[in-house]
């Protein structure tokens, strides 16, 4: 059975930094495409980042240069190194598994956590 | 950068059809994922590659894309499809995933 569990979340001062933890069951990370997806207080879903079966990464503009997504194999582990908070990066954010075919990115979430919620304020 | 927008709300009688669109620049040309979204819960996929249903998923959900619109229609319409629902799809371009704003589902 698929399970993914986020951690880490909590209270940040705005500037500040968190990493969030995603612990994957019943399949394997470094083999998939893995993805975190945000959702702000009463808002819509929000793409953050994913990364790729080959290591490769991507993440949103508005995240871009600040958020980190990796993995540890050895773990089965994903992550998401957050620098910089901004009062707008208050969300619950979800780790999700990509499902993809021969057409690469064009795939959908086929799994997702429960979700860690990230809280920035002074 | 690329953008998908859905009517923020639809209502519909019960044993009624619910029709959701999401509108995109030519987005018949991409393939579209739906998900749907109970409240304190995480979203749950419902139709993929715009009209192919999960496990679990009752036939009464169907999925159409052409041209600027790709639609989720639900027909029989009951309680228990409440929701908001989002569409999802891969924008080639900026290599970003791209969410629409989601439609709440309402039934009457």
């Amino acid at each position: 059975e698929v399970q993914l569990v986020e951690s880490g979340g909590g209270l940040v001062q705005p500037g500040g930094s968190l990493r969030l933890s995603c612990a994957a069951s019943g399949f394997t990370v470094s083999l998939n495409y893995m993805s975190w997806v945000r959702q702000a207080p009463g808002k819509g879903l929000e793409w953050v980042s994913i990364i790729y079966r080959d290591g490769k990464t991507s993440s949103a503009d508005s995240v871009k240069g600040r958020f980190t997504i990796s993995r540890d194999s050895s773990e089965n582990t994903i992550y998401l190194q957050m620098n910089s908070l901004r009062i707008e990066d208050t969300a619950l954010y979800y780790c999700a598994k990509f499902y993809y075919d021969s057409n690469g990115p064009v795939g959908y979430f086929d799994y997702w956590g429960q979700g860690a919620l990230v809280t920035v304020s002074s | 950068s690329y953008e998908l927008t859905q009517p923020p709300s639809v209502s519909v009688a019960p044993g009624k059809t619910a029709s959701i669109t999401c509108g995109g620049n030519n987005v018949g040309s991409k393939s579209v994922h739906w998900y749907r979204q109970k409240p304190g819960q995480a979203p749950v996929l419902v139709m993929y590659y715009d009209s192919d249903r999960p496990s679990g998923i009752p036939e009464r959900f169907s999925g159409s894309n052409s041209g600027n619109t790709a639609t989720l229609t639900i027909s029989r319409v009951e309680a228990g499809d409440e929701g908001d629902y989002f569409c999802q799809v891969w924008d080639s371009s900026s290599e970003h995933q791209v969410f629409g704003g989601g439609t709440k589902l309402t039934v009457l």
